[in-house]
């Protein structure tokens, strides 16, 4: 059973408006949570993580946000450029990875 | 969902052991499978792809000889590493992907290794 899900296959942006990436989980015993950006033909490269103790981490046009109540982790990306186009994923590590699917996210000149 | 699972989820092994970690796609039909190492708080580095049937394609720098996969069928591959030694202490992660669909992954929880 998928403990970390990404919903949003795909996702289309124009340049310059906010992405948001979402990622919702069912084990409340996660206790890191960590951004990848995928390009084709590449592995995952981090890009941001998160602490369970914290509900926001912010690096450049990266932002994190946690709800631990909703078990709901979300990546805002702003402004998104079109170098931002890739498939990110999210994942929690509690003893071991979960990873969710992936969401390709477009961004449009 | 579609689900992957890792056997075993932590092995400790003496340096020059042989350990063989399995990839299972457990609900669906895998014609690729990746291979990752995962290093503490950095990104996933991909080391080989393998596809069912056939070779498997390794990254520049990853030793073919050292670490051998196989998959065998469409729900099993396998990543040996041999003559392990600490520095090949990691956490290493497979994920499975659909023929035509490689763009959602998914992945299993990891193994953790520990050569002593």
């Amino acid at each position: 059973d998928q403990q970390v899900k990404q919903n949003s296959p795909s996702l289309s942006v124009q340049e310059g408006r906010i992405s948001i990436l979402n990622c919702d989980y069912t084990n409340s015993m996660f206790d890191y949570f960590l951004w990848y950006k995928k390009y084709p033909a590449e592995g995952p490269t981090f890009l941001i993580s998160i602490s369970s103790i914290k509900d926001k981490n912010e690096d450049g046009r990266f932002t994190v946000f946690l709800n631990k109540s909703a078990k709901h982790l979300s990546l805002h990306i702003v402004p998104s450029q079109p170098g931002d186009s890739a498939v990110y994923f999210c994942a929690a590590f509690g003893n071991q990875f979960y990873f969710g699917t992936g969401t390709s996210l477009t961004v449009i000149p | 969902g579609a689900v992957v699972s890792q056997h075993p989820s932590r092995v400790i092994c003496k340096s020059g052991t042989s350990v063989k970690i399995e990839c299972r796609s457990l609900d669906f039909q895998a014609t690729t499978m990746f291979w990752y190492r995962q290093f503490p708080k950095q990104s996933l580095m991909l080391m080989a792809t393998s596809n069912e049937g056939s070779k498997a394609t390794y990254e520049q720098g990853v030793e073919k000889d050292k670490f051998l996969i196989n998959h065998a069928s469409l729900t099993l591959s396998t990543l040996t590493v041999t003559s392990a030694h600490p520095e090949d202490s990691s956490f290493y992660i497979c994920s499975a992907g659909l023929a035509g669909r490689l763009e959602t992954q998914y992945f299993g929880p990891g193994t953790r290794l520990l050569v002593l």
